[in-house]
C-alpha cells in the first residue's frame, strides 16, 4: 500500500517564506506532484518531480528526495491569496494513478 | 474555454434515488478519471479510462459505474444513494504520458448531498 503524511495545518506570515513537507512509503515511485486547493474550488497543478532535486517556479518550488521518500513545497513572499490547502500526491505504476496525502492547509496572515 | 466542466455544480437528491454527473474536456486529453472528496478534504482516485477503456477501478460498491461514450466525455452515475456518498466528486483528464508528465486538470466539481 502507499502512505503519504503531510501536516495538517500551519500559519505564516504575509511578505514570509514557508515549506510545506510531505513524506511518501510507496513502491513504484514514478514522479510527485504539489496541487493547490482554494476552499470550494477544484484542486490545481503546482509542480511535479520525479528526479532528486529543486524545481523552481517562480515564488513556489518543490524539491525531492526519492531515498529519503520526502519532499517539500517552498512558498516564497507570501500572499494571503496563498491561503489554501495543498496536496501532495504520489504516481506509481506505469500509469498516471495519484494518490493523495489528505492536504495542507495553510493560513497567511498580516 | 478550454477546460474540463461538470454538471451539475450541486446535487441535491433523497436517499435511494439514483443520480448521474456528466464530465466532458476540450483539452484533447486521452486520460480522465473520477476522485471523491470527503468532508476530511481527502481526494481519493475511484476510476480511470484511457480512450473509452476502464484502466482504474479502486475498491467502490458498484452502485457506482463509469461511462465513457468517447475520451472527451466521462459520466458517473449512482444507484440507490447512500448518506455516505455525500461528498464532492470531481472530473479531472491528463494527456498521455508520453506527452507530457502527466499533470491531471480537474473539473469545478459536483458537490452531492444525500438527505
Amino acid at each position: 500500500g502507499q502512505n503519504i503524511d503531510q501536516p495538517t495545518e500551519m500559519t505564516a506570515t504575509e511578505g514570509a517564506i514557508v515549506q510545506i513537507n510531505c513524506t511518501y512509503q510507496t513502491s513504484g515511485f514514478n514522479g510527485l506532484f504539489w496541487y493547490q486547493q482554494h476552499a470550494g474550488e477544484a484542486p490545481t497543478f503546482l509542480s511535479y518531480n520525479v528526479l532528486d532535486g529543486l524545481e523552481e517556479k517562480g515564488r513556489f518550488s518543490s524539491f525531492l528526495s526519492r531515498s529519503k521518500g520526502y519532499s517539500y513545497l517552498l512558498l516564497k513572499e507570501l500572499q494571503m491569496k496563498d491561503s489554501a490547502s495543498y496536496l501532495c500526491a504520489v504516481r506509481s505504476g506505469g500509469g498516471n494513478k495519484l494518490t493523495f496525502g489528505t492536504g495542507t492547509q495553510l493560513k497567511v496572515e498580516l | 474555454d478550454t477546460a474540463v466542466s461538470q454538471t451539475p455544480k450541486y446535487l441535491v437528491t433523497q436517499m435511494g434515488n439514483d443520480k448521474s454527473i456528466k464530465c466532458e474536456q476540450n483539452l484533447g486529453h486521452d486520460t480522465m478519471y473520477w476522485y471523491k472528496q470527503d468532508s476530511k478534504k481527502f481526494l481519493k482516485i475511484m476510476f480511470s479510462y484511457n480512450n473509452k477503456e476502464l484502466i482504474i477501478n479502486e475498491t467502490v460498491p458498484n452502485r457506482f459505474s463509469p461511462k465513457s461514450p468517447d475520451k472527451a466525455h466521462l459520466n458517473l452515475h449512482i444507484n440507490s444513494l447512500e448518506l455516505g456518498d455525500s461528498a464532492v466528486y470531481f472530473c479531472a483528464s491528463s494527456p498521455s504520458r508520453g506527452d507530457s508528465q502527466g499533470e491531471q486538470f480537474f473539473g469545478p466539481g459536483t458537490r452531492l448531498t444525500v438527505l
